[in-house]
């Protein structure tokens, strides 16, 4: 069965700092691995995906995330956090031995970047 | 949010009533599906669709009733047998089901009971 988990529920970062935002996941083959965004009372923006290849996915809006197989991770970064960057992160997984298998979303994490 | 609408983006439902949300794309996607937020917890999947008129279950489609008669429409119906309708409801599609495929999301419609 496919998990994710997002360890904390709420990440605070001055504006100008790194920011990270944290996602574990479990599959029993390898993964697929999103990062979306939402704003209040808005469908979610795809930001990156992890297929295969390079750890370092780079994404839109300045973001990036590194996928660590060993730790089953897959966190989300961004060198310099800005105010709009404010919003509710989502991690997702579909196991990639399992074709047709759907999405599993973690919980979400809610960033907010302090001015 | 491009290339997905759903309409309306607020809806009322009165106890035991059936109502509709409308999921449309542009996209020429063959997947859609429809998912389910409440407050805190991530998105669960109501319902799914990989091709027109085919539709599958997804982790709580029970209260729940979808049709596929278009590639471009993907309606769901939240019956009277949901008892706890309120929530955000999110339609995504994808070119094809599964893989790495990535899903796109409409605006969203938020379901409130009188």
């Amino acid at each position: 069965a496919q998990s994710v988990a997002q360890p904390e529920d709420q990440v605070n970062v001055a504006e100008g700092n790194p920011l990270t935002v944290k996602c574990t996941y479990s599959v029993s083959g390898n993964p697929y691995l999103f990062w979306y965004v939402q704003y209040p009372n808005r469908g979610l923006q795809f930001l990156l995906k992890y297929i295969t290849g390079d750890n370092l996915v780079k994404g839109s809006y300045g973001f990036e995330a590194e996928f660590n197989k060993s730790q089953t991770s897959f966190h989300l970064k961004k060198p310099s956090a800005l105010v709009s960057d404010s919003a509710l992160y989502f991690c997702a997984v579909r196991d990639l031995g399992n074709y047709g298998q759907n999405f599993v979303f973690g919980p979400g994490t809610r960033l907010s970047v302090l001015p | 949010d491009g290339g997905i609408t759903q309409s309306p983006k607020y809806l009322f439902r009165k106890e035991g009533q059936n109502v509709t949300l409308s999921c449309e794309q542009n996209l020429n996607h063959d997947a859609m599906y429809w998912y389910r937020q409440d407050p805190g917890q991530g998105l669960r999947l109501i319902y799914y669709s990989q091709i027109v008129n085919d539709f599958q279950k997804g982790d709580i489609a029970e209260g729940y009733s979808v049709s596929r008669e278009k590639k471009e429409s993907f309606p769901l119906t939240v019956t009277s047998a949901q008892k706890n309708p309120t929530a955000f409801y999110l339609c995504a599609s994808s070119v094809q089901a599964g893989g790495q495929e990535t899903q796109y999301f409409g605006p969203g419609t938020r379901l409130l009971v009188l």
